[in-house]
């Protein structure tokens, strides 16, 4: 019982480095999301999908990308890092019909860009 | 735009002691209003909320739902010193929508 399985858990980059956010689930779920969280921000949803070869935007998605090639995978890539992209990364998914509140979360990636 | 605001942003409280989180929300139609304790890592699920005045329980937590008024309260009874997280309330959006919208979170601390 895998979950939601994000890599890596620990990242530090330069400004201007790319680099790509791992999330797999082994749920079947068709929703995946992936939010952002900073202190006294709360989770703010930065891109969604509800199923293979469909994605969205959400409240913060600007500087990064998202592709759903397979419904297992979601990955966030980072096209080109800066300062205020240093954050915790979660990426969570969920069955569309109970609705998307029903959410498992992966364990986070913590990123700093320096 | 859809708004989701928890008070108070921190508290402190002894072992022992009762606790009520808020938390408001201006969003229409949603389908449930969600509760998530955080501690070190992952958000986990406490609460889900879809009718107004019918309490959930849990344990020594419980939660309501107001859609008259736009809020909801979780209330943790006999705080214990691992109930020390941060907890999240959301907003499930209707179907066709997909955003999960959540408040800033309540930093509960609880010293022995």
């Amino acid at each position: 019982n895998a979950g939601v399985t994000q890599t890596p858990k620990f990242q530090v980059l330069k400004t201007g480095q790319s680099m790509t956010l791992q999330c797999a689930q082994d749920m079947n779920h068709e929703y995946m999301s992936w939010y952002r969280q900073d202190p006294g921000m709360g989770l703010r949803l930065i891109h969604y999908s509800v199923g293979a070869g469909i994605t969205d935007q959400g409240e913060v998605p600007n500087g990064y990308n998202v592709s759903r090639s397979t419904t297992e995978d979601f990955p966030l890539r980072l096209l080109s890092a800066a300062p205020s992209q240093t954050s915790v990364y979660f990426c969570a998914s969920s069955y569309l019909k109970t609705g998307i509140g029903g959410y498992t979360f992966g364990s986070g990636t913590r990123l700093t860009v320096v | 735009e859809d708004k989701v605001v928890q008070s108070p942003l921190s508290l402190v409280v002894h072992e022992g002691d009762t606790v009520t989180l808020n938390c408001s929300y201006e969003v229409t139609n949603f389908r449930s209003l969600l509760w998530y304790k955080q501690e070190k890592k992952a958000p986990t699920f406490l609460f889900m909320l879809t009718s107004s005045g019918i309490e959930k329980k849990s344990g020594r937590l419980s939660s309501i739902l107001d859609k008259k008024e736009l809020f909801s309260i979780l209330n943790i009874t006999a705080t214990q010193t691992g109930d020390s997280a941060v907890y999240l309330c959301a907003v499930d959006p209707p179907e066709g929508a997909q955003k999960l919208v959540f408040g800033q979170g309540t930093r509960l601390t609880i010293n022995p």
